[in-house]
């Protein structure tokens, strides 16, 4: 099976600053990765998929890279309403990463 | 728009079975995947399995193997999703989700564009 490792678990920022968060793969999963935001008592929303391309309705500070085995995740200047947790997840086996908690500094 | 509505918080005792539904509204029932996906209390997310609405068609992720059935009713476009055998760590909110894609698109990769609400499962003796 393949793994999802995201780092890191948690990250603290202040509104404004660019944070990124990085997905590894097990093995090579060519561009099949979505990024998912959760806030607490709500259902996951997806952000970004196929490693790179924005859902309809997300703000674009928001960007998805990488291909193969490595990914990563930016927000380009944090909103109060990006605080929240972040999941990466494999579009093929539908692993997920453990979660990266983003929270006020 | 799109809307996926699921049924009530469940308590159940160890070793009895949960089904939960999911009613799909706003598009094409039998056009999507519809996945499940759970997350116990404090947890990340962990993926259960699939449905095909149209063939009937199933996948179960290994751990639910033997445990878990999903099924439909494309009369009224709603999927189930029944966990047997319960235990105190099957406690956990349980989501239907949608695929982004349909399955016309030609697309083999499958991210979950639309969610449900969640279903809290309790288990407790």
């Amino acid at each position: 099976d393949i793994q999802m490792t995201q780092s890191p678990s948690s990250v603290s920022a202040s509104v404004g600053d660019r944070v990124t968060i990085t997905c590894r793969a097990s093995q090579g999963i060519s561009s099949w990765l979505a990024w998912y935001q959760q806030k607490p008592g709500k259902a996951p929303k997806l952000l970004i998929y196929a490693a790179s391309s924005l859902q309809s309705g997300v703000p674009s500070r928001f960007s998805g890279s990488g291909s193969g085995t490595d990914f990563t995740l930016t927000i380009s200047s944090l909103q109060p309403e990006d605080f929240a947790t972040y999941y990466c997840q494999q579009a093929n086996s539908f692993t997920f990463g453990q979660g990266t908690r983003l929270e006020i500094k | 728009q799109v809307q996926l509505v699921q049924s009530g918080a469940e308590v159940k005792k160890p070793g009895a079975s949960v089904k939960v539904s999911c009613k799909a509204s706003g598009y094409t029932f039998t056009g999507y995947y519809m996945h499940w996906v759970r997350q116990a209390p404090g947890q990340g997310l962990e993926w259960m399995g699939r449905i095909n609405p149209n063939s009937g068609g199933t996948n179960y992720a290994q751990k639910f193997q033997g445990r878990v059935t999903m099924t439909r009713d494309t009369s009224i476009s709603t999927a189930y999703m029944e966990l047997s055998r319960l235990r105190s760590d099957d406690t956990a909110v349980y989501y239907c989700a949608r695929d982004l894609y349909d399955f016309w698109s030609g697309y083999t990769a499958e991210y979950f564009q639309h969610w449900g609400q969640g279903t809290l499962v309790t288990v407790s003796s």
